[in-house]
This record gives structure tokens, C-alpha cells and sequence, in this order.
């Protein structure tokens, strides 16, 4: 089954503490995204990649990495969680930058 | 610069009947158009999308219109279900012009809420 995969779904730390969120997808697509969505804001993209080794920022892109090493996983790091990212994450994929993209079912992330 | 606009944060509308969901967006250079829907503790899913080349792309129970001109587009659900319920997107891309290597620009959403 055609899927994207992101863990954990549910996530409460503290500020400061580093945490990774791991996302996956197995449609063997070139372009990967990170969103996240707040009350009002939509969905926001925080970085996206456009193939092994290749990333950029989206519009969001303050206190996160990512990184590209195989193409399959995209993972989100925050090296120094703060409260203002305190949201609901989304990973997406898809097989061009311009196509529908295919999203995980996303992460809850409280930072206290 | 909100490049795709949704300006009704939510709609009700009586089951059975016609729903529409409008999206105006002020780039020129998108020239693909999509809607996702999604439901709460669930990721977006795709919908149904349409080039700029066509006016209007239909599937099943729903319907969506493009207007280049005016630089709108509108998702018809007809007739409308409960579990149509959810919060819809818009989105746009630079898809066949070769450019957006950022993707997607989405809007900020439409909650549809189906009254029995």
C-alpha cells in the first residue's frame, strides 16, 4: 500500500530538548515537504526536498532542519524545541514538486 | 502574500444539497489546481485537481470549475453527504511551467459542515 509514514503521532516535550520526527514514504517519489498547520494559518510549508541531497527552505523554515540522505526519508529536527512550535506536523510526498502530493497522518508536537 | 486565498473559514449546507467551495488565488503562473480534503487527526487527501487548459473537471458527486480570467476556482459536492464534513484545501502549482521548485501553495481552508 502506497503510504507515508511519520512517527511519533503524538509528541509532548520540553523546550530545549532536541527531538527528531522520522517521516518515510514508499512510492519511491523525488520530492518530499514539511508542513505545519495552526488554527488560521493553513497548512505551512517548513522545508521541502527535491531529491537525495537536495533541500530548501519553505516559508516557515526558523528552528528546523531536514535532512535528504536516502530517498525515502525526510526527517524533521528540532534542535532547540520551543513553545511557538507547538503544532500539528505534516509530512508529503509526492513524484514531481508541481503534482498532488500524498501527506502522512501527521504528528501533534507540544512543546511545554 | 497569501497567493491562494479561501475566504469562507466555513460553510453549512443541508444534506442533499449543493455544496461550493470558492478559492481565488492571484498568481498567473499556476497552471495546475487541486483540493484536498481533510478530516480532524488525519493528513490531507487529495480530491481532484484541474489544469489550466480546462475549465471544468468532474468526478463523481464532485465538480471543479476554473475561471483563468477571473483567477477563481470552485469545488461543487453534489448532492452533499455527512461524511462530506471536513476541512477543505485549496492549493496551486507552477506544475507544467517548470517553475514553484516550492510546490504546493495552499490555501488556509474551508470546514464544510453537512446539516442532516
Amino acid at each position: 500500500e502506497a503510504q507515508v509514514t511519520q512517527n511519533p503521532r503524538y509528541l509532548i516535550t520540553v523546550t530545549g530538548k532536541k527531538l527528531t520526527v522520522t517521516c518515510s514514504q514508499n512510492m519511491n517519489h523525488e520530492y518530499m515537504s514539511w508542513y505545519r498547520q495552526d488554527p488560521g494559518l493553513g497548512l505551512r510549508q517548513i522545508y521541502y526536498s527535491m531529491n537525495v541531497e537536495v533541500t530548501d527552505k519553505g516559508d516557515v523554515p526558523e528552528g528546523y532542519k531536514v535532512s535528504r540522505k536516502e530517498k525515502r526519508n525526510f526527517p524533521l529536527i528540532l534542535e532547540s524545541p520551543s513553545p511557538n512550535q507547538t503544532s500539528l506536523y505534516f509530512c508529503a510526498s509526492s513524484s514531481s514538486r508541481g503534482a498532488e502530493q500524498y501527506f502522512g497522518a501527521g504528528t501533534r508536537l507540544s512543546v511545554l | 502574500d497569501q497567493q491562494v486565498k479561501q475566504n469562507s473559514p466555513s460553510l453549512s449546507v443541508q444534506e442533499g444539497r449543493i455544496s461550493i467551495l470558492n478559492c481565488d488565488y492571484t498568481n498567473s503562473m499556476f497552471d495546475y489546481f487541486l483540493w484536498y480534503k481533510k478530516y480532524p487527526a488525519e493528513g490531507p487527501t487529495f480530491l481532484i485537481s484541474i489544469s489550466s487548459i480546462k475549465d471544468k473537471n468532474e468526478d463523481g458527486r464532485f465538480t471543479v470549475f476554473l475561471n483563468k480570467s477571473a483567477k477563481h476556482l470552485s469545488l461543487h459536492i453534489v448532492p452533499s453527504q455527512p461524511g462530506d464534513s471536513a476541512v477543505y484545501f485549496c492549493a496551486a502549482s507552477e506544475m507544467y511551467s517548470g517553475g514553484g521548485a516550492d510546490g504546493l501553495t495552499f490555501g488556509k481552508g474551508t470546514h464544510l459542515i453537512i446539516q442532516p
